[in-house]
This record gives C-alpha cells, structure tokens and sequence, in this order.
C-alpha cells in the first residue's frame, strides 16, 4: 500500500527561525516520484519540488531545502529564515507507480504559520 | 484559459439535491484529477482521467458520485442525493500526458467549497 505521513499537524514559528515540515512514506515500488506542494490562503496548491527515488541527493532552492533519505523513507523540507509569507498548508505526495499519469498519494498536510 | 479554473466556488445545497462540480483544464491537458479535501483529512483522490476515459475510478466514495469528461477537456462532478458528509472542498487537477514523470507538477484550481446544509 502507499501511504504518506505528515506527522505534523500544525506548526508555529516566529519570523525568521528555520522549520523543518517532516514526511515519511509508504511504498513497494522500487521507482517512484516524491513532492511537495504549498497551498497558500487562497486555496490553489502550488508545485514546490518533485524527487526521483533514484536521486538521493539533497537540493536547495532559495531558502527551502528537501532532505530526502532512501533509508529511513523520508522526504523532509525544511524552510530557512522563515517569513510571514510562508504561513500555508504543505502537502508531501507520492507517485507510486512506474507509468502512465497514476495520481498523486497526499499526505494529510501540515499547516504552518508565521508569526512576524 | 492560463490555469485550471473551477465552478462553482462556493456552493451551498440542502440535503438530498444534487451538485455539479465543473472543472475546466489547462488547454492541451490530456490528463485530469479530482481530489476532496475535507478538514483535517488531506487530499483524498477520488477520479483520474486520461482523454475521455477514466483508467482509475478507485476513490469515489459511494455510487452518489460520478464523473464525466467530454471532448478532452472540461469535466463534470456529480453528486446525488448530497449528504452532510459531502461537505468538502473539491480540487480538479490537470497536467499533460505522461508529464508527472517529466515535469513531476499538476496544476490545480482554486477548488470548488461545497457545503451541504
């Protein structure tokens, strides 16, 4: 089965600290495809990154940066320097299968806010 | 149209009446996803199509749901007899074919919110 844990419901922080938003996952495919989505206030879920199961390699864009280890199942996101702007839901999705457009697996999201 | 556009956005109905839920793709969009997102529960998958098919129906709850998708493009949400365990937001999504794996991004609308009364 696949599955996908955002053991985290809510987090808060004070402008400028750096968070950590957690993900773990469930899946018996040998290829499949990791993300993160943002989904702000007004509702539409935003695409922040995708990762290949075969590329363990870390990536940092700006001041987000994912942490993606094989051998625990975990695909964490960490976000630096943290601003208000930030405050939004994050979802961390799976792509279980090898073909074809086969639909994302969610996590049940967890909401961060900012506080300046 | 630039982006996945949804309507209603707001929709308020009584119990047992029916809903429609329109979702207008990305233009060139083979592929197109709705999701539920209720409070506290995530994004739940409820129909994916490819074209005019739907190769996976595995997520609608109950035989009150149905999709519809015609000439490729805009897609139909139905739901009858409305129960207040229909109450949720509804996301259509749409990417092109095989893209997921490529571009690894859907492109979402801003949801339809229904509230069953």
């Amino acid at each position: 089965a696949q599955k996908v844990t955002q053991a985290q419901t809510e987090i808060s922080v004070v402008e400028k600290e750096d968070v950590t938003l957690d993900c773990v996952y469930e899946t018996r495919d040998t290829t499949y495809y990791l993300f993160w989505y943002k989904q702000p206030p007004s509702g539409e879920l935003v695409f922040l990154i995708r990762r290949n199961s075969f590329d363990e390699q870390n990536e940092i864009s700006g001041r987000y940066s994912w942490n993606f280890q094989k051998s625990t199942s975990s695909f964490n996101f960490t976000i630096t320097a943290s601003q208000v702007v930030d405050s939004a839901v994050y979802f961390c999705a799976l792509s279980p299968r090898n073909s074809g457009n086969t639909p994302l697996v969610f996590g049940k999201g967890t909401r961060l806010s900012v506080i300046a | 149209g630039a982006g996945v556009s949804q309507s209603p956005s707001n929709k308020v109905t009584e119990k047992g009446k029916d809903v429609e839920l329109r979702c207008d793709p990305i233009s060139g969009h083979t592929a197109l996803y709705w999701y539920r997102q209720s409070l506290g529960q995530g994004l739940e998958f409820l129909i994916y199509f490819q074209g005019n098919s739907a190769p996976d129906k595995s997520g609608l709850p109950s035989d009150r749901f149905s999709a519809e998708r015609t000439g490729g493009s805009v897609s139909t949400l139905t739901i009858q007899r409305t129960q207040q365990e229909d109450s949720a937001v509804y996301l259509c999504a749409s990417s092109l074919a095989g893209s997921i794996r490529i571009t690894g991004e859907l492109f979402f609308g801003e949801g339809s919110r229904l509230t069953v009364l």
